[in-house]
C-alpha cells in the first residue's frame, strides 16, 4: 500500500515568509503513463479540503500562483512563497492509486 | 459552479443504519466519478469509496466492506451511501468528493457529520 508521511506536523511562520512542507511516499508514484498523480489540498479552520495542486505541480482553478508544487519520485514539496493570513490551514498531499485514495497526515501551517 | 451538498448524516446507535446522499450540480453528473470520503482528528482524512460514472465498477476501503453501500442515481444527480451495522470508529465527517479529469480527486463538498455512539 502506498503511504504517504507528511513533514514538519507544524510550522509557524512568519506572515509574508516562505513556507514549505513536505510528502514522502514509501513507493515512487510515477506510473506508466509518464505521470505523477501527486495532489496537494488546503484545508481551512472549519472548511472542507480544497484542492490546490495536482499533478505535483499544476495549480488548480482560482488557486494563487504563491503556490507551487515539485518533486518527483518518493519526494514532493508544496511551498508559499510568501504566506497571507488566509494561509492559515492543514495541507495534505494525497494519492489516486487502485484501492482509493491515500492522504498524508498534514502539515499544519500556523502564524507566529 | 461545481456543488456538492452532503445530507443524511445525524446521531445514530451502534448497530444501526444511515443513508448519506449527495446532490451534484454544476457538471454533468454522469461522466464523473465519485467518492466518499471520511474525516476524524484522529485518524485524519480517510478514503471510504468510489463509484465510476455508470455505476458498474465500485471499490470500498476494508473497513467498511461488506456494511456501506455505494450507489448513484445519474437522472437524479444524486450519489449515496448506504451504512449498515455502523460501529463507534464510523464516527466521521463525511464528504462526497468528484473523481477528476486525471485519476484523482478535484471538488469537495462541505461534509455530513455521523455520530455512532450508544
Amino acid at each position: 500500500d502506498v503511504v504517504l508521511t507528511q513533514t514538519p506536523l507544524s510550522s509557524p511562520v512568519t506572515l509574508g515568509q516562505p513556507a514549505s512542507m513536505s510528502c514522502r511516499s514509501n513507493q515512487s508514484l510515477g506510473q506508466s503513463d509518464g505521470d505523477t498523480y501527486l495532489s496537494w489540498l488546503q484545508q481551512r479552520p472549519g472548511q472542507p479540503p480544497r484542492l490546490l495542486i495536482y499533478k505535483i505541480f499544476n495549480r488548480f482553478s482560482g488557486v494563487p500562483d504563491r503556490f507551487s508544487g515539485s518533486g518527483a519520485g518518493t519526494d514532493f514539496t508544496l511551498t508559499i512563497s510568501r504566506v497571507e493570513a488566509e494561509d492559515v490551514a492543514t495541507y495534505y498531499c494525497t494519492q489516486v492509486t487502485q484501492l482509493g485514495l491515500t492522504f498524508g497526515g498534514g502539515t499544519k501551517v500556523e502564524i507566529k | 459552479e461545481v456543488q456538492l451538498v452532503e445530507s443524511g448524516g445525524g446521531l445514530v446507535q451502534p448497530g444501526g443504519s444511515l443513508r448519506l446522499s449527495c446532490a451534484a450540480s454544476g457538471f454533468t453528473f454522469s461522466k464523473s466519478w465519485m467518492h466518499w470520503v471520511r474525516q476524524t482528528p484522529e485518524k485524519g482524512l480517510v478514503w471510504v469509496s468510489r463509484i465510476d460514472n455508470d455505476g458498474y465498477s465500485i471499490t470500498y476501503a476494508d473497513s467498511v466492506k461488506g456494511r456501506f453501500t455505494i450507489s448513484r442515481d445519474n437522472d437524479k444527480n444524486t450519489l449515496y451511501l448506504q451504512m449498515n451495522s455502523l460501529r463507534v470508529d464510523d464516527t466521521a465527517v463525511y464528504y462526497c468528493v468528484r473523481g477528476s479529469d486525471w485519476p484523482g480527486t478535484d471538488y469537495w463538498g462541505q461534509g455530513t457529520m455521523v455520530t455512532v455512539s450508544s
